[in-house]
């Protein structure tokens, strides 16, 4: 019954490869969003989809590039790994309306790269 | 540029003691957010508040909203080693955007020995 998963939780790579993280949403929310929580705890979103619209694209390396197949779905493909984009990246997910801003978390995933 | 100023950074206590935890900002928010996250875990929503000067009472924690919208306590009450975690407030700048962009502050570890 889990409401926002992600997999992996954890991945360890080498610099210059290309991986992708998914997250999946049973709540019934229209709206998705990729956040990047950096190794001080400070959190920034990245990009945001609604019912499958990139809405949300911060200044984020062209090397990342979400995709959303359906308004369930979200995922983060990250071409050329380098070291600086070690971190926990977080997907969430709300419902458009009023209340968009109130997001729900999945439970992260650990990115290393070496 | 950091929206929201969170304090203080750390915070060590014992069990039973009372704390104050302040997010502050020279923005005006349409709606502000408290999540708590534990180590390996994504943020967890605690609270939502939108009208300036509101109070919510979640147990022992007590969130209120700035008259301005600018501003942001969390007061908790006899505080228990449960509570420990990081503390993070979000603000929503326009309430019902189409964006849901929320700006977060650095957070608040908070340590609640036995």
């Amino acid at each position: 019954d889990t409401a926002v998963s992600q997999t992996p939780k954890y991945l360890v790579t080498q610099m210059g490869n290309d991986k992708s993280i998914k997250c999946e949403q049973n709540l019934g929310h229209d709206t998705m969003y990729w956040y990047k929580q950096d190794s001080k705890k400070f959190l920034k979103i990245m990009f945001s989809y609604n019912n499958k619209e990139l809405i949300i694209n911060e200044t984020v390396p062209n090397r990342f590039s979400p995709k959303s197949p359906d308004k369930a779905h979200l995922n983060l493909h990250i071409n050329s790994l380098e070291l600086g984009d070690s971190a926990v990246y977080f997907c969430a997910s709300s419902l458009s309306g009023p209340t968009r801003e109130t997001q729900y978390f999945g439970p992260g995933t650990r990115l290393l790269v070496l | 540029t950091q929206l929201l100023e969170q304090s203080p950074q750390f915070l060590s206590i014992q069990e039973g003691e009372n704390l104050t935890v302040y997010c502050n900002s020279s923005s005006v928010f349409s709606s502000l957010q408290w999540y708590r996250q534990e180590p390996g875990e994504g943020p967890v929503l605690l609270v939502t508040v939108v009208t300036g000067g509101e109070v919510k009472k979640l147990k022992r924690l007590t969130f209120q909203f700035g008259d301005a919208r600018k501003d942001s306590s969390l007061h908790i009450t006899a505080a228990q080693p449960g509570d420990t975690g990081l503390y993070l407030c979000a603000g929503a700048r326009r309430r019902g955007s189409t964006l849901g962009r929320l700006y977060f502050g650095r957070g608040t570890q908070l340590t609640v020995w036995p």
